[in-house]
């Protein structure tokens, strides 16, 4: 089973700043089945990147990713008041679907 | 607008039965394979199982192999998980998602929250 490490586990940012969020990976991802999910309290996840770097429709191009192998990176170029959330990356391979643990993006 | 209800959580003791359930309109359900997911404070988000369109196929995470059923009625346009012996750290809020979009899931319901205690 594939294992996802996000780091760091809590981001203290301002907003205005950049955001950089990492998700490393036990084994190689293929077939570019890597995505980001942002969470708010209360409520579900909401999809923001699949297939390593592809953006969801109506999610604002400040969110990007990027990465390949066993490294991948989310970063959101500048923090807006709403993004201060938690970020979940998650990976699928070979029937099995697996999350990383989060990493919590908040106000400094 | 895609909507997705989960229902049937609650209080159950240990080695106790639930069977949830996730009610879907908004979108045509007989063409998405569908998921549920649970979420804990201490392990995050946690995929439980996954069934095709046809219902052929299925798939569990190890920790509930054996013990999670997971059906769907395309009819309905409904989602089922069927949980038997259930345990301490199965307590969680259980989602049901779904996705097109290179296994990963854009549609998700609130939750349903199970708690399995004594």
């Amino acid at each position: 089973e594939i294992m996802l490490t996000q780091s760091p586990d809590t981001l203290s940012l301002s907003p205005g700043e950049r955001a950089t969020l990492s998700c490393r990976t036990s084994q190689r991802v293929t077939d570019k089945q890597l995505a980001w999910y942002q969470q708010k309290f209360g409520q579900a996840p909401r999809l923001l990147i699949y297939g390593i770097s592809s953006r969801v429709d109506g999610v604002p191009d400040k969110f990007s990713g990027s990465g390949s192998g066993t490294d991948f990176t989310l970063t959101i170029s500048r923090l807006d008041p709403e993004d201060f959330a938690v970020y979940y990356c998650q990976q699928y391979t070979q029937s099995l679907w697996t999350f990383g643990q989060g990493t919590k993006v908040e106000i400094k | 607008e895609v909507q997705l209800v989960e229902s049937g959580g609650g209080l159950v003791q240990p080695g106790g039965s639930l069977r949830l359930s996730c009610a879907t309109s908004g979108f045509d359900f007989s063409r998405y394979s569908m998921d549920w997911v649970r979420q804990t404070p201490g392990k995050g988000l946690q995929w439980i199982s996954h069934i095709s369109t046809d219902s052929r196929t299925t798939y569990y995470a190890d920790s509930v192999k054996g013990r999670f059923t997971i059906s769907r009625d395309n009819a309905q346009n409904s989602l089922f998980l069927q949980m038997n012996s259930l345990r301490d750290d199965d307590t969680g809020v259980y989602h049901c998602a779904s996705g097109f979009l290179q296994n990963s899931f854009n549609y998700w319901g609130q939750g349903t929250l199970v708690t399995v205690s004594s």
